[in-house]
């Protein structure tokens, strides 16, 4: 069976400081991947998405970044991270592009 | 821009009453549409699946119907249970394989 992982459950990080977030995907070949994000008090929005390795599509201009490395590997990057980059980021896959989504646990970010 | 809104923002309802959620869409052109259940800190659980050419779908107490030429969506859980607590989010597959979700409805059931 197909199992995702997130780490770090929980991070707080001070303005300014980079961001590494880890994704992997175990029992599947190049699913397509995602990154969301939720704020408090807004819905889901996504972030990046991947449909194998080194393509990465962005929804939304902002100083993150994604890559893949591998083709179970989605990592979440920032250079210098913002107040408002604090929220609840979730990835998740699929076998095909209009599939069911399956999301990881999710990692709460706060940034001071 | 597909926006998709979900009603009421909040219910709560004692134990073994049966209820619906509501979610519309501006945009009839969905590939598909999916309901998710998101627990307090945790990720999403797929809960159902209806795609763009079915009426509806049922798992369980759960039934999901879709009425894309008017936009709208109901999930139905019926015999409420504790256990059914829980943010259920409704979100609509466009063409492109984006999900767009709505804000949610934070349910509530009493023992």
């Amino acid at each position: 069976s197909q199992t995702i992982h997130q780490w770090p459950a929980t991070l707080v990080q001070p303005v300014g400081s980079p961001l590494s977030l880890e994704c992997t995907v175990e029992g599947t070949s190049n699913p397509n991947l995602y990154w969301y994000r939720q704020a408090a008090g807004r819905g889901l929005q996504l972030l990046f998405y991947s449909v194998g390795i080194g393509q990465i599509s962005s929804e939304v201009p902002q100083n993150l970044s994604a890559s893949r490395p591998q083709d179970w590997q989605f990592i979440l990057s920032s250079k210098k991270l913002l107040l408002s980059d604090s929220g609840f980021y979730l990835c998740a896959w699929s076998l095909d592009g209009a599939d069911t989504q399956y999301f990881g646990p999710g990692t709460r970010l706060t940034v001071l | 821009k597909q926006e998709v809104t979900q009603i009421p923002a909040a219910l709560s309802v004692p134990e073994g009453e049966n209820l619906v959620l509501n979610c519309s869409f501006t945009d009839s052109a969905i590939y598909n549409l999916q309901w998710f259940r998101q627990d307090p800190g945790k990720g999403l659980t797929s809960l159902l699946l209806i795609q763009s050419s079915q009426r509806e779908q049922t798992s369980g107490r759960l039934n999901a119907s879709l009425d894309k030429s008017s936009g709208r969506s109901t999930l139905y859980i019926a015999a409420s249970q504790p256990g059914d607590s829980a943010t259920y989010l409704c979100a609509v597959m466009e063409y492109g394989n984006k999900l767009v979700f709505g804000a949610g409805t934070i349910l509530r059931v009493k023992s």
